[in-house]
């Protein structure tokens, strides 16, 4: 069965500095994969998603994600955390046809 | 841009009642989902629904639960007889396609007293 693991479950970064969130899945075919925003009493909002083709993927609010193969991994990066990126971060495997499965998220919080 | 909506966005009710928790997907969506996350945990998938059938449920949507969607626009969740248990966030989504994003709605607020 798939899963998703967000190895993070709390990361503090300051305001301007570089941001990666882990996630890892397990799935024996190459999965869809997805990052989604959750913020404070709201809903999931999808920053990226990765079906085929480069492996590097541009998302809204300048969240990037990398698909590694050979890792399993799919992080998702922001050069520069801004105030209002704290929020609540789940990664999503969607395998064709199937439910999402979500990782448990990574809360984070930005010092000013 | 088109968005699900949810109505309620919170309810609170007695344990025991039944609750019906409604969604508007996206207009030219023909597959459906909820999901639910309790307080501090990850989002569970409920089922998923396509064609007027369910599609595919998990363990947790057991007979409780039940999904319909009665018109044209609406798709429903309901539960039977609340348990304490069942309090938690619910969030609706909805897709064009089964290996397509899933947009999710703002989510409702359960709580079962």
């Amino acid at each position: 069965a798939q899963s998703v693991t967000q190895p993070d479950i709390h990361i503090t970064v300051s305001e301007g500095a570089s941001l990666e969130l882990r996630c890892n899945y397990s799935y024996g075919a190459t999965p869809y994969l997805f990052w989604y925003v959750q913020s404070p009493g709201q809903g999931l909002q999808l920053l990226l998603k990765y079906f085929s083709g480069d492996t590097l993927v541009q998302g809204i609010k300048g969240f990037e994600a990398e698909f590694k193969r050979s890792q399993s991994s799919f992080n998702l990066r922001k050069p520069s955390v801004h105030w209002s990126d704290a929020a609540e971060y789940f990664c999503a495997v969607g395998p064709y046809g199937q439910n999402f499965v979500f990782g448990p998220g990574t809360r984070l919080s930005v010092l000013p | 841009e088109p968005e699900v909506t949810q109505t309620p966005s919170h309810q609170v009710t007695q344990m025991g009642q039944e609750v019906i928790l409604r969604c508007v997907p996206i207009s030219n969506h023909l597959y459906f989902y909820w999901y639910r996350q309790i307080l501090g945990q990850k989002v569970e998938f409920l089922v998923s629904f396509y064609n007027n059938e369910i599609s595919e449920k998990s363990e947790i949507f057991d007979d409780q639960f039940s999904v319909e969607r009665p018109d044209g626009s609406n798709f429903t969740l309901k539960i039977r007889s609340t348990k304490l248990e069942d309090s938690a966030m619910y969030f609706c989504a909805s897709s064009e396609s089964p290996w397509d994003t899933q947009y999710f709605g703002p989510g409702t607020r359960l709580t079962v007293l």
